[in-house]
């Protein structure tokens, strides 16, 4: 079964730093993985998406996330947070024809 | 704009009661997908329906219905409302058949149980 871990519940960074959001996930098949994010008060949207092709994914506002197949990773990232990433992330893997979330990690962005 | 539409944005209700709430997905996407998200027990999958038909089942209550009609869209019925069940429901579209597709969010519908 498929199961994905997120390894920090909160995440505290100052405004211009480097952002690292892990994730692991657990897969029986060549997954599909995803993240998304939620603001407050607000949907989810899509981050970016993992398809098997490049290992290395881009997403929008600047985030990317690499897929590690020995690591079972999908850590997210971006160079310099701002204010306005605030928010909830999930990481998802794909488990059949359901998507599996992750318990989410709250990115808070410092002054 | 995620194209998937919920209905109603919030609604406020007595406990015992009973809710509908709507859902129409993002034009050509068979699969429609439901989640229950409070803050003790984060995001819940409660259930999918793949072109009408029941596809996949998750933590659902027994209290909890939901049907996909031909037109596609989807309802979600709660009924017998209790207390805890104030959350935000979420409904989600995906091109199922198509591989390594995302799902596409409502904005959901926030429900509180009073």
């Amino acid at each position: 079964a498929q199961s994905v871990t997120q390894l920090d519940s909160h995440v505290s960074v100052s405004e211009g730093t480097p952002v690292l959001l892990r994730c692991n996930y657990s897969s029986s098949y060549s997954p599909s993985l995803f993240w998304y994010v939620q603001h407050p008060n607000k949907g989810l949207q899509l981050l970016l998406k993992y398809t098997s092709a490049a290992t290395l994914v881009k997403g929008i506002n600047g985030f990317e996330a690499e897929f590690k197949k020995s690591e079972t990773s999908f850590h997210l990232t971006k160079p310099s947070a701002h204010m306005s990433d605030a928010a909830e992330y999930f990481c998802v893997v794909t488990h059949g024809q359901n998507f599996v979330f992750g318990p989410g990690t709250r990115l808070s962005v410092l002054p | 704009d995620s194209g998937v539409t919920q209905t109603p944005k919030h609604l406020i209700t007595a406990t015992g009661q009973r809710v509908t709430l709507r859902c129409s997905p993002r034009s050509g996407d068979l699969s429609v997908y439901w989640y229950q998200q409070s803050l003790d027990q984060g995001l819940q999958f409660l259930i999918q329906y793949y072109n009408g038909e029941e596809r996949a089942k998750g933590n659902i209550l027994e209290r909890f219905s939901a049907q996909q009609f031909p037109d596609l869209h989807s309802e979600l019925n709660l009924s017998s409302l209790e207390l805890g069940d104030s959350a935000l429901y979420f409904c989600a579209s995906s091109g199922l058949g198509q591989r390594n597709t995302e799902a596409f969010f409502g904005q959901g519908t926030r429900l509180t149980v009073v």
